[in-house]
């Protein structure tokens, strides 16, 4: 199956920095979605990005599907950004098939 | 608040015990998804319904038994469990296809 990494695994930062997450995939895919988990452990949507370019807020993302890696870009950081952010893709195998990364725990220290 | 709800939030029960996880959505949806959170882990996929019927199961051990009445509605029943099957369980919805997947806030299952 389709194998999805994420780096760095863990991130400290102080609160007003910026920083990039990535996530490389093995295979093409037909959906990829970012996440935020929270220390409760919802996941919420970040982003729904199989290709192209998207912002919300301080919050951007940029998917290149032909060399298959997509990128989060955290920018300002608050307290409140601190959880696990995770890269989940669907391979063009199958629909509905989602494969999460390992994830990057993200400490934003104030 | 996603739209997606799960009762309990937190279960502990025993080897011997026999209980059930439900979700609902309130989408709109026509695929729902059971997966399973372990530590040090990434989330698993464990089963995929898409109205009502049953599109994937990932060699889930049969101790687990997912049932979707309707669009709208996923039980996860469990029995004879083990105590490395404790972890968070998480259901999503989706509209099907190629679309983005909402979660809800998952069940924290404990087991003795």
């Amino acid at each position: 199956g389709i194998q999805v990494e994420q780096s760095p695994p863990d991130l400290i930062l102080q609160e007003g920095a910026n920083s990039t997450l990535r996530c490389n995939f093995s295979d093409s895919v037909n959906n990829l979605q970012w996440f935020h988990q929270n220390p409760w452990g919802q996941l919420i949507n970040l982003f729904y990005i199989p290709s192209g370019t998207k912002q919300n807020g301080r919050l951007s993302a940029t998917t290149v599907a032909t060399e298959r890696y997509s990128l989060l870009y955290i920018s300002s950081s608050q307290t409140t950004d601190s959880g696990v952010y995770f890269c989940a893709v669907e391979g063009s195998g199958g629909y509905q098939k989602v494969t999460f990364g390992t994830g990057t725990k993200l400490q934003v220290i104030p | 608040e996603t739209g997606v709800t799960q009762t309990p939030r937190h279960l502990v029960m025993g080897m011997t015990n026999k209980k059930s996880l439900k979700c609902e959505q309130h989408l709109g949806h026509n695929a729902m998804y059971w997966y399973k959170q372990s530590a040090k882990k990434p989330l698993e996929l464990m089963f995929v319904y898409n109205f009502k019927e049953q599109t994937e199961n990932n060699s889930v051990p049969s101790r687990f038994s997912p049932e979707c009445p309707n669009s709208s509605h996923l039980f996860l029943h469990l029995h004879t469990l083990q105590p490395e099957d404790s972890a968070l369980y998480l259901c999503a919805s989706s509209q099907g296809g190629a679309s983005p997947q909402f979660f809800g806030p998952g069940t924290r299952l404990t087991v003795l």
